[in-house]
């Protein structure tokens, strides 16, 4: 079955440690989305790709990084320059025309600074 | 912009109806709703594009008033899987990305 798989659920980050969270689709789509949810909060974008090797900061980008090298592949790096990263992440992934089909959503990582 | 979502929480006994609303300063060219269960991923529910068409899914429809810029999601005879947090996400002209509300928290109670 196709989907979008998050990894890991779960993450420990020590203070002053970048740490890297996985995203991979077997869907063929185009666009990939960085979102991040605070308890009680909306999901707030931090960065989009629409093409392989292209990306876009979104409203929150500051402390993060991502890369997109495959158009299955959308990492996102939280570096130490995040001072709270404390959140749950999600990734999506849509076709290009979103309009019409919406997004696709991985099941999620909670990231804890500890 | 974030859209603005109304209420942020309500409670419902089953059975009962409830209207969420989703409001945005600016022009929008689709509005798609998700539900989302406490801890897990927004699962879609539908889309609505510019032209002020209402949809349905089961007891769940929507409408999208393109000149006020505002959708609204109608639960209708509420059952106890309707609960979570409902979001609407917006769309500019066709800018592919998707800008989501607070969220309105959904409670249904036998």
């Amino acid at each position: 079955d196709g989907g979008i798989t998050q990894s890991p659920k779960y993450l420990f980050r020590k203070e002053g440690q970048n740490v890297t969270l996985s995203c991979e689709q077997n869907l063929n789509h185009d666009a990939m989305y960085w979102y991040r949810q605070d308890p009680g909060q909306g999901l707030r974008l931090i960065y989009y790709s629409q093409i392989v090797n292209d990306f876009q900061k979104g409203d929150i980008a500051e402390g993060y990084s991502v890369s997109r090298e495959k158009k299955e592949s959308f990492p996102l790096t939280v570096t130490s320059a995040q001072k709270n990263p404390t959140a749950f992440y999600l990734c999506a992934s849509s076709r290009k025309q979103v309009q019409n089909y919406g997004y696709t959503f991985g099941s999620g990582t909670r990231l804890t600074v500890v | 912009q974030q859209p603005v979502q109304s209420p942020q929480a309500v409670i419902l006994r089953e059975g009962e109806d409830a209207v969420i609303n989703c409001s945005s300063s600016k022009a929008l060219y689709s509005v798609h709703w998700y539900r989302q269960k406490h801890g897990e991923a927004p699962v879609f529910l539908m889309i609505l594009l510019k032209g002020g068409e209402q949809k349905g899914h089961e007891k769940i429809s929507a409408s999208f008033n393109e000149k006020k810029q505002q959708s609204s999601l109608y639960l209708t005879a509420s059952q106890l899987s309707y609960s979570g947090t409902y979001f609407c996400g917006t769309e500019g002209d066709a800018g592919n990305m998707l800008t989501f509300g607070g969220g309105t928290r959904l409670m249904v109670k036998p």
